[in-house]
């Protein structure tokens, strides 16, 4: 069974602090992916990553950047956290061309 | 870049009804379709997907339909029960190594009893 695993559930920091957002996959999958959850707006695609050190940006990449130094960990940096980036956060994995992604459980940010 | 529409935003029915949602996407290229339904807390789980070399795909009360020429595909769920009360996402894909999924904005399901 596949595994993503977010390092938080629930996070409160605030506004203009750093924050690390961490996922860690155990399926050795080439494909990560952070999304960002809010009602109404469905899932959007912040960056991904389809391999080590290699990153692309989604839709909504602004305020954000990600790191990707092992196959099994993707990371999503708030380099200066802001109110409007409060926010659930999913990360997700797939392997090589198979798109069928596998979620973490989620982290819900709230910035103060 | 995919842009995928999905309708209705919300859908209400009564147990035992079908429910249909429905997505059009954007980019011709794209050949993966999934579908993901997502219960209050917890994460997006996939339910069935469908590739664009099939045109419908069944398992057991949900099924889903794909036309590509209108670049459109469907949810269709039958005999709902509570159990199906959920968000339900829809996304497409071009399925090629270093591509993402980009999903519609999502369909709460409420089935009452």
């Amino acid at each position: 069974d596949v595994k993503v695993t977010q390092s938080s559930r629930y996070l409160v920091k605030r506004t203009g602090e750093k924050v690390f957002l961490e996922c860690v996959q155990d399926m050795d999958h080439e494909n990560m992916f952070w999304y960002r959850q809010d009602p109404g707006l469905g899932l959007r695609l912040i960056y991904f990553s389809y391999d080590v050190k290699m990153k692309e940006k989604g839709d909504i990449p602004e305020g954000y950047s990600v790191s990707r130094e092992k196959k099994e960990r993707f990371s999503l940096i708030l380099e200066s956290a802001s109110t409007n980036q409060t926010s659930m956060y999913l990360c997700a994995s797939s392997l090589g061309d198979r798109v069928k992604a596998f979620f973490g459980q989620g982290t819900r940010l709230t910035v103060v | 870049g995919e842009n995928v529409e999905q309708h209705p935003s919300t859908l209400s029915v009564q147990e035992g009804d079908s429910a249909v949602i429905k997505c059009t996407y954007s980019d011709s290229a794209s050949n993966y379709f999934p579908w993901y339904k997502q219960e209050l807390g917890k994460r997006p789980q996939l339910i069935i997907d469908i590739r664009s070399n099939v045109g419908e795909k069944k398992d057991q009360r949900i099924a889903v339909t794909l036309n590509k020429t209108a670049k459109h595909f469907s949810l269709h769920i039958t005999e709902t029960q509570p159990e199906d009360s959920a968000v339900y996402f829809c996304a497409a894909s071009t399925n090629q190594a270093g591509t993402a999924l980009i999903f519609g904005k999502g369909t709460t399901l409420s089935v009452s009893s």
